[in-house]
């Protein structure tokens, strides 16, 4: 398996646009996250899915972000608008649950995104 | 909330020496506790697992261990190398499955 694969690597866009992140997990993982790294505040979780339903979102600011996951193998968090405090790098993640316990999480190379 | 810590933020050592990362969780709850590393620009690369029914994990010169009801794990490596220098990542599982991070250790290791 390649692993977790995000697009685009680098997103440089205008404050007020839209924007999309894509994200394949790892074939047969049920679980999948998103993350969102900045310097001050380090990995925060922004949503996550099991089995395609959201269980968790609370991190995410629903004003303007929105994280679906129409099948297995694709999921895309979208942020409309975008404003220059979104600037940081979005990884996108993905593990699964054996007998109860849940393996490792495997983290794609990440989305470096700037909003000026 | 599960609340995790990493001790020291920053490390610099010669190679050659043998060193330790700590981490602190609030929740002894855990289901499991990993460690990563991140490279500059990079993304995350898990290098230890330890469920929370274990109490170490090792791979090559790495030795993970955890103490669940004191709220602890330590990251030991052998023999260091300036390859070694990234940041060090601990994350933590409790109900629900995602990972709570520290803020990481930023190892050098110099030649």
């Amino acid at each position: 398996d390649a692993g977790v694969i995000q697009s685009p690597r680098h997103e440089v866009t205008e404050m007020g646009q839209e924007v999309t992140l894509r994200c394949k997990p790892i074939s047969g993982h049920d679980y999948l996250f998103w993350y969102r790294q900045t310097m001050m505040q380090g990995l925060e979780l922004l949503v996550y899915f099991n089995n395609k339903a959201v269980m968790d979102d609370s991190g995410m600011p629903k004003d303007r972000f929105s994280a679906k996951m129409p099948n297995a193998s694709f999921s895309t968090l979208k942020i409309q608008p975008s404003e220059p405090r979104d600037s940081a790098v979005y990884f996108c993640a993905s593990s699964s649950s054996m007998a109860g316990m849940n393996t490792e999480a495997f983290f794609g190379q990440g989305t470096r995104l700037t909003v000026v | 909330k599960q609340e995790v810590t990493q001790i020291p933020a920053a490390l610099s050592v010669p190679e050659g020496e043998n060193l330790v990362l700590n981490c602190s969780f609030t929740d002894s709850a855990i289901y499991n506790l990993q460690w990563f590393r991140q490279d500059p620009g990079k993304g995350l690369t898990s290098l230890l697992l330890i469920q929370s029914s274990q109490r170490e994990q090792t791979s090559g010169r790495l030795n993970a261990s955890l103490d669940k009801s004191s709220g602890r794990s330590t990251l030991y490596i052998a023999a260091s190398q300036p390859g070694d220098s990234a940041t060090y990542l601990c994350a933590v599982v409790n109900s629900g499955y995602a990972l709570n991070f520290g803020k990481g250790t930023s190892l050098l290791v110099t030649p």
